[in-house]
């Protein structure tokens, strides 16, 4: 089955400076990779996603990169806010099946 | 927007006990998946439903089961509870069968089982 190895698995930046969470997958079938972040106690929220026929994707701060032949994508976070402290969470799938989440990256901005 | 929507939101239950998690997806979601999260980890896939049948299977285990109704809202039912199944339970929904769409989660089920 599919394996998404994340990291880091803690990540401490300070406000205005750019958070950048890495992961790999095994599985050459997965062409589905979303980003969740999960705020304590809450459920995850989708953050952006990319599809295999996509290298790159933007929206506003956040940004999601994706290289099919190494098989990894990264998650990057420019001008971090405070409230983007949370734990953040990369995902693969074959589209329509199930999600397969890496491990998490805590994410904490200081003022 | 309408989200996902499951309840209860706490439940408490003791050993060999039985609970029953519901979840209301977003309308015209047809695709419902079920996760299960433990404390600092991440979520894990229990089961899927698309158009009332099973579309999906993970580590769900035995002593529970789940099904998608009519109208499109499911059921996680969990017997003889272990203290392990101690957790947050998830639910989550896609429109298209989940096809190159989003999967958008509710806000959970905590399940304390003592």
């Amino acid at each position: 089955g599919e394996n998404v190895e994340q990291h880091p698995s803690t990540l401490s930046v300070q406000e205005g400076d750019s958070a950048v969470i890495k992961c790999t997958y095994s599985d050459s079938a997965s062409n589905y990779f979303p980003w969740y972040k999960q705020e304590l106690g809450k459920g995850p929220q989708l953050i952006i996603d990319i599809r295999s026929n996509v290298g790159e994707k933007k929206d506003q701060r956040i940004a999601v990169t994706l290289n099919k032949t190494a098989k990894h994508f990264s998650l990057h976070i420019t001008e971090t806010q405070p409230e983007d402290s949370a734990v953040y969470f990369c995902a693969a799938s074959n589209s329509g099946y199930a999600l397969n989440f890496g491990k998490g990256t805590s994410l904490l901005v200081t003022p | 927007a309408a989200g996902v929507i499951q309840s209860p939101r706490h439940l408490i239950k003791e050993k060999r006990e039985t609970a029953t998690l519901k979840c209301y997806p977003i309308p015209r979601h047809d695709t419902v998946y079920w996760y299960q999260q433990g404390p600092g980890q991440d979520p894990q896939f229990l089961i899927s439903f698309y158009e009332k049948m099973q579309s999906d299977k993970g580590s769900i285990p035995d002593r529970f089961s789940a099904q998608q109704f009519s109208d499109y809202h499911s059921e996680l039912n969990m017997s003889s509870l272990e203290l392990g199944d101690s957790a947050l339970y998830f639910c989550a929904s896609s429109p298209l069968g989940g096809m190159n769409t989003e999967a958008f989660f509710g806000q959970g089920t905590r399940l304390t089982v003592v």
